[in-house]
């Protein structure tokens, strides 16, 4: 069935950092991909988005593309800030209106 | 209001109660999905909505779960008999409305922590 991996973490890095967080997902046909992110103490917020094959998505700095040939929609910011601190969750959505979540990436970005 | 609320935030319960769990979605948003997220796990897809009908339930776990959606707003999530393995949060989100397949972006709501002892 359609399913979604991502890298476990947690992911401890300095201010000003690359980033990279991997996800790669199953499904029979083209879903679209999403990351979302928490924030402590808040509910799940959108961050990007990709509908379709070579798209990349970008918000915040952050930027993922959707690689259909490798299953991957892996998320990218090129220097992270303290403020970015949270979960992040990859997400498919294929048919009707079901997600599929990763299980979720912790990062703590530190002075 | 602004976002999506969910009430109570926490919820502790003795195994065998029931409990409900309440979802306010956004005014105007016609979609209304629920989710439960196990601790270290990622959200799980439980039940959808359109207005008041309820679309999809393929994810509730067993007959002891039951969502409603009387008026088509508030919406609430009923747990009966409540097992250990119900422990878990569980997210609300809604959005504007699907048409032909097009995207709506899911707002979450803050989740609703159950502990069941």
């Amino acid at each position: 069935g359609d399913s979604v991996t991502q890298m476990e973490g947690p992911v401890t890095l300095s201010e000003e950092a690359f980033l990279t967080i991997n996800c790669t997902y199953t499904a029979t046909g083209y879903p679209s991909l999403f990351w979302y992110v928490q924030y402590p103490g808040e509910g799940l917020q959108l961050l990007l988005k990709a509908t379709k094959a070579d798209d990349k998505g970008s918000n915040k700095g952050f930027e993922a593309t959707y690689r259909k040939e490798t299953t991957s929609f892996h998320l990218e910011k090129g220097s992270v800030q303290v403020s970015d601190s949270a979960v992040y969750f990859c997400a498919l959505r294929f048919t009707g209106n079901q997600f599929y979540f990763g299980t979720g990436t912790s990062l703590t970005v530190i002075p | 209001g602004a976002g999506v609320s969910q009430s109570p935030r926490y919820k502790v319960a003795k195994r065998g109660q029931d409990v409900a769990l309440r979802c306010d979605p956004i005014s105007g948003h016609v979609s209304l999905f629920w989710y439960q997220q196990a601790l270290g796990q990622g959200p799980e897809f439980l039940t959808y909505f359109q207005n008041e009908a309820q679309l999809d339930k393929s994810g509730l776990p067993s007959d002891r779960f039951f969502a409603e959606r009387p008026e088509g707003s508030v919406s609430t999530l009923k747990i009966q008999r409540t097992q250990q393995e119900d422990s878990a949060v569980y997210l609300c989100a809604s959005s504007l409305v699907v048409v032909g397949g097009a995207y709506n972006e899911q707002f979450f709501g803050p989740g609703t922590r159950l502990t069941v002892l």
